[in-house]
């Protein structure tokens, strides 16, 4: 048990449509990433809040988004969806920022894209 | 840039066998390395991480990991496999800079067989 939830657990979409997927992290943890697994592969870093602002992104695409609150939720935004864009979506909080830290993660939302 | 290398997608071991799991990397800046554990429909569990204190790291059910410098190498092991072991497993190493990235391998599928 990490103390990190995601909602929904399963999620079918079609094709160009929007989605929104919710993450809730430990008290205290001001850092929040999210990863996206595809099936068969290893989690890929999608991009990382730190205090409610962006403060590093993989190599994806402006269609996705996040924010972050001050409750400790965050949010994945998926706009134009893309059969590609099926996969396991994680997030993972923290305390801070460095290197060190272990990322605690949750669950995860399986998205399947039609 | 960052990465890892995960030998061998699947390994079967025989219960009660050792377990060895390899993963190398590759990294410009002194490294910090997780293992990571996914139960089948979970998110990741935290195995163990290297953060420089000591080469060898022991982490939860029994494994432990040894960082080999020169061989830059970080495989996990285990005395003893036993069936709760069956999982999927993933090295990680953690960029250096803002956003803080994890470049997560491939993964291993770990098999127990009785």
């Amino acid at each position: 048990e990490t103390g990190v939830t995601q909602s929904p657990t399963h999620l079918i979409k079609t094709r160009g449509q929007q989605v929104t997927l919710r993450c809730s992290s430990q008290s205290g943890h001001n850092t929040v990433s999210w990863y996206q697994q595809a099936l068969g592969q290893g989690p890929q870093f999608i991009f990382q809040y730190y205090r409610e602002e962006e403060n590093g992104r993989g190599n994806f695409p402006p269609r996705f988004s996040g924010l972050q609150f001050p409750n400790y939720s965050s949010e994945l935004n998926v706009n134009a969806l893309e059969l590609d864009d099926s996969a396991l979506y994680l997030c993972a909080s923290r305390v801070g920022t460095e290197r060190w830290e272990t990322q605690y993660f949750g669950p995860g939302t399986r998205l399947l894209v039609l | 840039a960052q990465s890892v290398t995960q030998l061998g997608s699947h390994v079967s071991v025989s219960e009660g066998a050792l377990v060895l799991l390899r993963c190398n990397y590759s990294s410009s800046v002194p490294p910090y390395l997780f293992w990571y554990v996914q139960y089948p429909n979970q998110g990741l569990q935290l195995l163990l991480k290297y953060t420089s204190a000591a080469t060898l790291v022991k982490g939860i059910n029994g494994f432990e990991a040894e960082f080999k410098k020169s061989e830059t190498s970080f495989h996990l092991t285990k005395p003893s496999a036993h069936m709760s072991d069956a999982a999927e497993y993933f090295c990680a190493v953690s960029d250096l800079g803002t956003g803080n990235q994890f470049y997560f391998g491939t993964g291993t599928s770990l098999t127990v067989i009785p």
